[in-house]
């Protein structure tokens, strides 16, 4: 059972554009919803993440949009840049809770145009 | 400071071998966590560990996997009569014990199984 559905499965923007990768969740015990970025051969690093108390998180050219009652999240990057070219993976899991182990998504690959 | 290492970086085996990975977290963080990440798949939560115990191994798929964290930081994953479909990439992450979700991943070790 896949617990958060991310799309698109891939993503081209131009240098500058903004990207947009969205996530649904269907277990309404989560309460933590982070982003990770993941450069091949490397392990996944955290982005930015958010809880439901807040519907909008910036940090700098990354922000998190949070909708509680339609159970989905997503991730902005504005302006773009080739730097960015990565895999990335939205997560979910129970914050505090006795495991704290992260429900991934199937990952986004993003290829940012110069 | 230094962050989460795993060894070997590569590992190839034969059908039916047993293999053993190794995760050193940041040093102090008491929770330890393994996940599987299959080509285009997000990573997938394998086991828990909370200091020297498996606080949770729900995401063992089966006995031949086992793992183990005898003093409460290095932890090694150790793979039974290896199959071709346990080729992925086994990557470790870590946390404080505090508040915070914030897990730090290594960059992974990654199996293939001829």
């Amino acid at each position: 059972q896949q617990q958060v559905k991310q799309s698109p499965q891939s993503l081209i923007v131009q240098k500058g554009g903004i990207s947009i990768i969205n996530c649904a969740y269907e277990n309404t015990a989560f309460d933590y919803f982070p982003w990770y970025q993941q450069f091949p051969g490397k392990g996944p690093a955290l982005l930015i993440a958010i809880r439901p108390d807040v519907s909008e998180k910036k940090e700098g050219r990354f922000t998190i949009s949070f909708n509680k009652s339609a159970k989905q999240f997503s991730l902005h990057i504005m302006d773009s840049q080739p730097g960015d070219s990565a895999t990335y993976f939205c997560a979910a899991s129970k914050y505090g809770g006795a495991t704290n182990k992260l429900i991934f998504g199937t990952g986004t690959l993003l290829a940012v145009q110069p | 400071g230094a962050g989460v290492s795993q060894t070997p970086s590569n590992k190839v085996t034969e059908k039916g071998k047993y293999v053993e990975l190794r995760c050193d977290p940041i040093s102090g963080h008491t929770a330890l966590y393994w996940y599987r990440q299959s080509l285009g798949q997000g990573p997938e939560f394998l086991i828990y560990f909370q200091g020297t115990g498996a606080a949770d191994d729900s995401g063992l798929p089966n006995d031949r996997f086992f793992a183990v964290r005898p003093e409460g930081s290095v932890s090694t994953l150790k793979i039974q009569r290896t199959e071709r479909g346990d080729s992925a990439v086994y990557l470790c992450a870590s946390r404080t014990s505090g508040s915070t979700d914030t897990q730090y991943f290594g960059p992974g070790t990654r199996l293939t199984v001829l």
